[in-house]
């Protein structure tokens, strides 16, 4: 069984600050990891995404992601938070095996300050 | 744009109706999976089809069903609706039939209002 935890429901920070939202996994067989963002009123879109290749994952938006297998941790970071930011960011995990859906975690909303 | 339509994009309805949610994938996409997002539960994997076959199913309850017909296209639906049935549902379609290395695209939802 896999499952996420985000640290956070909301995370405040400034305008040009770093941004960093945690996201701890539990998986039975290695995991694919992915983060979405969610602006109001919309879908999810895929930021990035780890699939086993480079442990340190580049996504859109400046964003990027280390996978930590010894510390089960796929935390987002940015080195400098734009008021664009703002919105819902999910971390969910996956499997290779064709029949694993993602497992999405709660959910971390992300208020950039002025 | 993901390429993923949904209608409608509102439905509000009363408890104990029924309701039918519609998605049309991504050209090319023979996946599609079902969300419900609501703020007490999360984002919840409900069911995925491939090519018209059932493929994973989820926390989906017995009152909801799904389908994909041959155009590729999927319905949700939802009967005897509860209070508690309101939330946003999400679409997703992807290339393949799962796994992590299939990306899946998300439409816009559709946010259902029970009252």
């Amino acid at each position: 069984a896999q499952s996420v935890t985000q640290l956070g429901s909301h995370v405040s920070v400034s305008e040009g600050a770093l941004v960093l939202l945690r996201c701890n996994y539990s998986s039975s067989v290695p995991p694919y990891l992915f983060w979405y963002v969610q602006y109001p009123n919309q879908g999810l879109q895929l930021l990035l995404k780890y699939t086993s290749a480079a442990t340190l994952v580049k996504g859109i938006n400046g964003f990027e992601a280390e996978f930590k297998k010894s510390e089960t941790s796929f935390h987002l970071t940015k080195p400098s938070a734009h008021m664009s930011d703002a919105a819902e960011y999910f971390c969910a995990v996956s499997a290779l095996s064709g029949n694993t859906p993602l497992v999405f975690g709660k959910g971390t909303r992300l208020s950039v300050i002025a | 744009d993901s390429g993923v339509t949904q209608t409608p994009k509102h439905l509000i309805t009363a408890t104990g109706q029924r309701v039918t949610l519609r998605c049309s994938p991504r050209s090319g996409d023979l996946s599609v999976y079902w969300y419900q997002q609501s703020l007490d539960q999360g984002l919840q994997f409900l069911i995925q089809y491939y090519n018209g076959e059932e493929r994973a199913k989820g926390n989906i309850l017995e009152r909801f069903s799904a389908q994909q017909f041959p155009d590729l296209h999927s319905e949700l639906n939802l009967s005897s609706l509860e209070l508690g049935d309101s939330a946003l549902y999400f679409c997703a379609s992807s290339v393949l039939a799962g796994g992590g290395v299939d990306e899946q695209f998300f439409g816009p939802g559709t946010r259902l209002t029970v009252l």
